[in-house]
C-alpha cells in the first residue's frame, strides 16, 4: 500500500537554483510530516517537518509547504548546493509515536 | 551530539541461520523504532516499541522477528531463521517522548542472507 508517494524517482538541478521534491500522501489521518536526506550507507538524517495546522515550515534554505486538500507536500531548497546532492524521503504519521509511512524516495543531483 | 548507533555495519549469514541486530538509541528516548529498506525499495516499518512491550507492528514483522530491550541501552532486531528476502538495510531509531514526531535514524546495518 503506497500511502505515501513521490513520484519523481530522480531530479537534477543547476547549483544556485530552487530545487523542488514533491511528495503525495492517501491518508487522511496523517497529521505530521518529515523529509529525511539520506547518503548512500548512511541512515536516514532527519531535515524539516510541519504539522497539519500548518502551510508551510522554513528553515534556512529548506522551506516545507503542504497542501492539505490536495494531500501534497513540497519540499523547496533554495539555493541549491553540489552537498546537497542525496536521496529525498518523505514521511507522514497519524499521531506522535506512530510509525512513519515513507516515500520511494527523490535523488536529488546539483550539478556545479 | 547524541546519536543512535548499530552493530554490526554488515552482516552476512546463511538461510536459516538466527541473527541478531544491535541499536543503542539516544540515552532519553523513550520510543524506539525498527525499519528496513531492501535495496532500491522504499523504507518500510517493521516495529515500534515503547514502555518494554511493542505498541504496533506491521505485516512484515512475522513470527520470525522479535525485539527487546534487554539492559535499558541496548535495542535488539532478532531475525529466527533468515530468508534470502530478508536481505536488507536495517534501520533503528528513537524519539524522545510522545509528543515529538522527530525520530534519529541510526547508521543501519547491512543484512546479507546467502
Amino acid at each position: 500500500d503506497q500511502q505515501v508517494k513521490q513520484n519523481s524517482p530522480s531530479l537534477s538541478v543547476q547549483e544556485g537554483r530552487i530545487s523542488i521534491l514533491n511528495c503525495d500522501y492517501t491518508n487522511s489521518m496523517f497529521d505530521y510530516f518529515l523529509w529525511y536526506k539520506k547518503y548512500p550507507a548512511e541512515g536516514p538524517t532527519f531535515l524539516i517537518s510541519i504539522s497539519s495546522i500548518k502551510d508551510k515550515n522554513e528553515d534556512g534554505r529548506f522551506t516545507v509547504f503542504l497542501n492539505k486538500s490536495a494531500k501534497h507536500l513540497s519540499l523547496h531548497i533554495v539555493p541549491s548546493q553540489p552537498g546537497d546532492s542525496a536521496v529525498y524521503f518523505c514521511a507522514a504519521s497519524a499521531g506522535t509515536g506512530n510509525q512513519f509511512y515513507f516515500g520511494t524516495g527523490t535523488s536529488l543531483t546539483v550539478i556545479p | 551530539e547524541p546519536e543512535v548507533t548499530q552493530t554490526p555495519s554488515h552482516q552476512v549469514t546463511q538461510m536459516g541461520q538466527e541473527v541478531i541486530l544491535r541499536c543503542v538509541p539516544i540515552s532519553n528516548h523513550l520510543y524506539f523504532y525498527w525499519y528496513r529498506q531492501i535495496l532500491g525499495q522504499k523504507v518500510e516499518f517493521l516495529v515500534s516499541f515503547y514502555n518494554n512491550e511493542i505498541s504496533e507492528k506491521s505485516e512484515i514483522f512475522d513470527d520470525q522477528f522479535s525485539v527487546e530491550r534487554p539492559d535499558g541501552s541496548n535495542f535488539t532486531l532478532k531475525i529466527r531463521s533468515t530468508k534470502l528476502e530478508d536481505s536488507a538495510m536495517y534501520f533503528c531509531a528513537s524519539v524522545a517522548t510522545g509528543i515529538s514526531y522527530e525520530q534519529y535514524f541510526g547508521p543501519g546495518t547491512r543484512l546479507t542472507v546467502t
